[in-house]
Protein backbone atom coordinates (compact mmCIF):
# COMPACT_ATOMS: atom_id res chain seq x y z
CA UNK A 1 0.00 0.00 0.00
CA UNK A 2 1.29 3.18 -1.10
CA UNK A 3 2.13 5.80 1.65
CA UNK A 4 1.28 8.23 -0.46
CA UNK A 5 -1.87 8.06 -3.12
CA UNK A 6 -1.84 10.26 -6.43
CA UNK A 7 -4.41 10.00 -8.30
CA UNK A 8 -5.41 9.99 -11.59
CA UNK A 9 -2.77 7.56 -12.74
CA UNK A 10 -3.27 8.68 -16.32
CA UNK A 11 -3.93 11.57 -17.86
CA UNK A 12 -4.62 11.94 -21.44
CA UNK A 13 -6.35 15.62 -21.98
CA UNK A 14 -5.53 18.05 -25.08
CA UNK A 15 -3.42 21.24 -25.59
CA UNK A 16 -4.78 23.64 -24.02
CA UNK A 17 -6.91 22.13 -21.76
CA UNK A 18 -6.65 22.49 -17.63
CA UNK A 19 -5.88 19.83 -15.13
CA UNK A 20 -5.22 19.02 -11.76
CA UNK A 21 -4.02 16.14 -10.50
CA UNK A 22 -3.46 14.59 -6.88
CA UNK A 23 -1.39 13.49 -3.90
CA UNK A 24 -2.92 12.31 -0.58
CA UNK A 25 -2.08 10.66 2.68
CA UNK A 26 -3.63 10.22 5.79
CA UNK A 27 0.36 10.82 7.56
CA UNK A 28 1.11 14.57 7.80
CA UNK A 29 4.43 15.98 6.10
CA UNK A 30 7.35 18.05 6.99
CA UNK A 31 7.38 19.31 3.59
CA UNK A 32 5.77 17.99 0.25
CA UNK A 33 8.18 17.73 -3.43
CA UNK A 34 6.55 17.64 -6.71
CA UNK A 35 8.73 16.26 -9.37
CA UNK A 36 8.53 15.18 -12.83
CA UNK A 37 10.12 12.67 -14.31
CA UNK A 38 10.11 11.66 -18.47
CA UNK A 39 11.20 8.71 -20.19
CA UNK A 40 14.65 7.09 -19.18
CA UNK A 41 15.26 9.67 -17.46
CA UNK A 42 15.29 10.95 -13.70
CA UNK A 43 12.71 13.07 -11.63
CA UNK A 44 13.37 16.88 -11.69
CA UNK A 45 12.42 18.64 -8.29
CA UNK A 46 9.85 21.31 -9.24
CA UNK A 47 8.92 22.44 -6.05
CA UNK A 48 9.04 22.01 -2.23
CA UNK A 49 5.90 22.98 -0.24
CA UNK A 50 6.48 23.24 3.42
CA UNK A 51 3.74 25.50 5.08
CA UNK A 52 0.24 24.11 5.47
CA UNK A 53 -2.07 25.96 2.72
CA UNK A 54 0.83 26.99 0.81
CA UNK A 55 0.32 27.98 -2.35
CA UNK A 56 3.50 28.02 -5.22
CA UNK A 57 3.43 29.13 -8.45
CA UNK A 58 5.69 27.86 -11.24
CA UNK A 59 4.98 30.08 -14.98
CA UNK A 60 1.37 27.84 -15.68
CA UNK A 61 1.65 25.05 -12.65
CA UNK A 62 0.37 26.03 -9.21
CA UNK A 63 0.95 23.78 -6.54
CA UNK A 64 -1.05 23.89 -3.41
CA UNK A 65 -0.36 21.85 0.55
CA UNK A 66 -2.97 20.76 2.18
CA UNK A 67 -3.98 22.69 5.36
CA UNK A 68 -2.96 19.67 7.82
CA UNK A 69 -0.04 18.77 5.79
CA UNK A 70 -1.31 15.28 4.48
CA UNK A 71 -2.17 16.26 0.92
CA UNK A 72 -1.24 18.36 -2.22
CA UNK A 73 -2.47 19.39 -5.68
CA UNK A 74 -0.89 20.67 -8.64
CA UNK A 75 -2.86 22.24 -11.43
CA UNK A 76 -1.80 23.10 -15.18
CA UNK A 77 -3.07 26.20 -16.95
CA UNK A 78 -3.37 25.39 -20.62
CA UNK A 79 -1.54 22.26 -20.57
CA UNK A 80 1.33 22.10 -23.38
CA UNK A 81 2.77 18.80 -25.45
CA UNK A 82 5.54 19.72 -23.25
CA UNK A 83 4.20 19.00 -20.03
CA UNK A 84 3.87 15.28 -21.02
CA UNK A 85 5.57 13.34 -18.02
CA UNK A 86 5.45 11.47 -15.17
CA UNK A 87 4.21 13.56 -11.71
CA UNK A 88 6.05 12.16 -8.79
CA UNK A 89 5.29 13.75 -5.12
CA UNK A 90 7.36 12.93 -2.50
CA UNK A 91 6.58 13.53 0.81
CA UNK A 92 9.20 13.93 4.09
CA UNK A 93 8.77 13.12 7.68
CA UNK A 94 12.45 13.51 9.45
CA UNK A 95 14.45 12.23 6.43
CA UNK A 96 11.52 9.30 5.20
CA UNK A 97 11.21 10.52 2.57
CA UNK A 98 8.18 8.18 0.40
CA UNK A 99 7.07 8.82 -2.94
CA UNK A 100 3.97 8.12 -4.71
CA UNK A 101 3.67 6.04 -7.83
CA UNK A 102 2.96 9.14 -10.16
CA UNK A 103 0.61 10.53 -12.46
CA UNK A 104 1.20 9.79 -15.66
CA UNK A 105 0.47 12.70 -18.01
CA UNK A 106 -0.22 12.98 -21.79
CA UNK A 107 -1.34 16.14 -23.45
CA UNK A 108 -1.81 15.72 -27.10
CA UNK A 109 -1.03 18.60 -29.72
CA UNK B 1 21.15 20.58 -13.26
CA UNK B 2 23.47 19.04 -10.45
CA UNK B 3 26.51 16.96 -10.87
CA UNK B 4 25.54 13.57 -10.45
CA UNK B 5 26.44 10.30 -12.60
CA UNK B 6 25.86 7.13 -12.23
CA UNK B 7 27.68 3.92 -13.34
CA UNK B 8 27.22 1.64 -15.12
CA UNK B 9 23.93 2.77 -17.15
CA UNK B 10 22.67 -0.61 -18.38
CA UNK B 11 23.72 -4.05 -16.30
CA UNK B 12 22.74 -7.74 -17.50
CA UNK B 13 23.49 -9.88 -14.58
CA UNK B 14 22.86 -13.74 -14.02
CA UNK B 15 21.25 -14.98 -10.54
CA UNK B 16 23.46 -15.32 -7.73
CA UNK B 17 26.29 -12.93 -9.19
CA UNK B 18 27.28 -9.81 -7.29
CA UNK B 19 26.65 -6.27 -8.63
CA UNK B 20 27.43 -2.99 -7.74
CA UNK B 21 26.65 0.34 -8.84
CA UNK B 22 28.33 3.63 -8.55
CA UNK B 23 26.94 6.69 -7.91
CA UNK B 24 29.05 9.99 -8.08
CA UNK B 25 28.65 13.87 -7.27
CA UNK B 26 30.75 16.88 -7.53
CA UNK B 27 28.04 18.84 -5.48
CA UNK B 28 29.50 18.42 -2.41
CA UNK B 29 26.08 17.31 -0.85
CA UNK B 30 26.02 15.78 2.43
CA UNK B 31 22.96 13.46 1.80
CA UNK B 32 22.92 10.75 -1.29
CA UNK B 33 20.08 8.01 -1.61
CA UNK B 34 19.44 5.13 -3.80
CA UNK B 35 16.12 4.25 -4.55
CA UNK B 36 14.62 1.71 -7.19
CA UNK B 37 11.71 2.50 -9.53
CA UNK B 38 9.23 -0.33 -10.52
CA UNK B 39 6.15 0.24 -12.70
CA UNK B 40 2.96 0.78 -10.03
CA UNK B 41 5.22 1.08 -6.92
CA UNK B 42 6.76 4.36 -7.57
CA UNK B 43 10.59 5.32 -6.13
CA UNK B 44 11.27 3.20 -2.99
CA UNK B 45 14.25 4.17 -0.65
CA UNK B 46 16.78 1.70 -0.11
CA UNK B 47 19.49 2.97 1.54
CA UNK B 48 20.65 6.33 1.95
CA UNK B 49 23.78 8.48 4.08
CA UNK B 50 23.59 11.13 5.97
CA UNK B 51 27.76 11.57 5.53
CA UNK B 52 31.00 9.76 4.96
CA UNK B 53 30.34 6.24 6.67
CA UNK B 54 27.06 7.22 8.11
CA UNK B 55 24.37 5.13 6.29
CA UNK B 56 21.26 4.28 7.31
CA UNK B 57 18.79 1.56 5.97
CA UNK B 58 15.00 2.62 3.78
CA UNK B 59 12.06 0.90 2.99
CA UNK B 60 13.45 -1.75 0.54
CA UNK B 61 16.87 -2.32 2.02
CA UNK B 62 16.93 -6.24 2.42
CA UNK B 63 19.57 -8.26 0.19
CA UNK B 64 21.21 -4.76 -0.46
CA UNK B 65 24.61 -3.09 1.11
CA UNK B 66 25.94 0.41 0.77
CA UNK B 67 29.18 1.90 1.47
CA UNK B 68 30.08 6.18 1.31
CA UNK B 69 34.13 6.20 2.18
CA UNK B 70 34.05 9.47 0.71
CA UNK B 71 31.68 12.56 0.01
CA UNK B 72 31.35 11.87 -3.96
CA UNK B 73 30.81 8.25 -4.28
CA UNK B 74 28.30 6.08 -2.94
CA UNK B 75 28.04 2.17 -4.01
CA UNK B 76 25.31 0.49 -3.99
CA UNK B 77 26.08 -3.85 -3.70
CA UNK B 78 23.53 -6.68 -4.78
CA UNK B 79 25.52 -9.70 -3.02
CA UNK B 80 24.00 -12.01 -4.45
CA UNK B 81 21.40 -10.60 -7.26
CA UNK B 82 17.82 -12.09 -7.79
CA UNK B 83 15.25 -11.48 -10.09
CA UNK B 84 13.45 -9.37 -7.99
CA UNK B 85 16.03 -6.79 -8.26
CA UNK B 86 15.31 -6.58 -11.80
CA UNK B 87 14.34 -2.84 -11.99
CA UNK B 88 16.07 0.41 -13.00
CA UNK B 89 17.98 2.20 -9.82
CA UNK B 90 18.12 6.28 -9.18
CA UNK B 91 20.77 7.88 -7.08
CA UNK B 92 19.55 10.78 -5.46
CA UNK B 93 21.73 14.15 -3.64
CA UNK B 94 20.79 16.35 -1.30
CA UNK B 95 21.78 19.52 0.63
CA UNK B 96 18.49 19.93 2.30
CA UNK B 97 17.29 16.73 3.55
CA UNK B 98 14.10 16.92 1.38
CA UNK B 99 15.24 18.55 -2.04
CA UNK B 100 16.84 15.58 -3.67
CA UNK B 101 18.39 16.01 -7.37
CA UNK B 102 18.79 12.70 -9.35
CA UNK B 103 21.10 10.94 -11.33
CA UNK B 104 20.22 9.50 -14.83
CA UNK B 105 19.46 5.84 -13.31
CA UNK B 106 20.54 2.05 -14.15
CA UNK B 107 18.58 -0.37 -15.39
CA UNK B 108 19.54 -3.40 -14.19
CA UNK B 109 18.32 -6.96 -15.49
CA UNK B 110 18.97 -10.38 -13.45
CA UNK B 111 18.27 -13.20 -15.53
Amino acid sequence: TQLLEQSPQFLSIQEGENLTVYCNSSSVFSSLQWYRQEPGEGPVLLVTVVTGGEVKKLKRLTFQFGDARKDSSLHITAAQPGDTGLYLCAGDNNNDMRFGAGTRLTVKP
Amino acid sequence: DAGITQSPRHKVTETGTPVTLRCHQTENHRYMYWYRQDPGHGLRLIHYSYGVKDTDKGEVSDGYSVSRSKTEDFLLTLESATSSQTSVYFCAISDMAYEQYFGPGTRLTVT
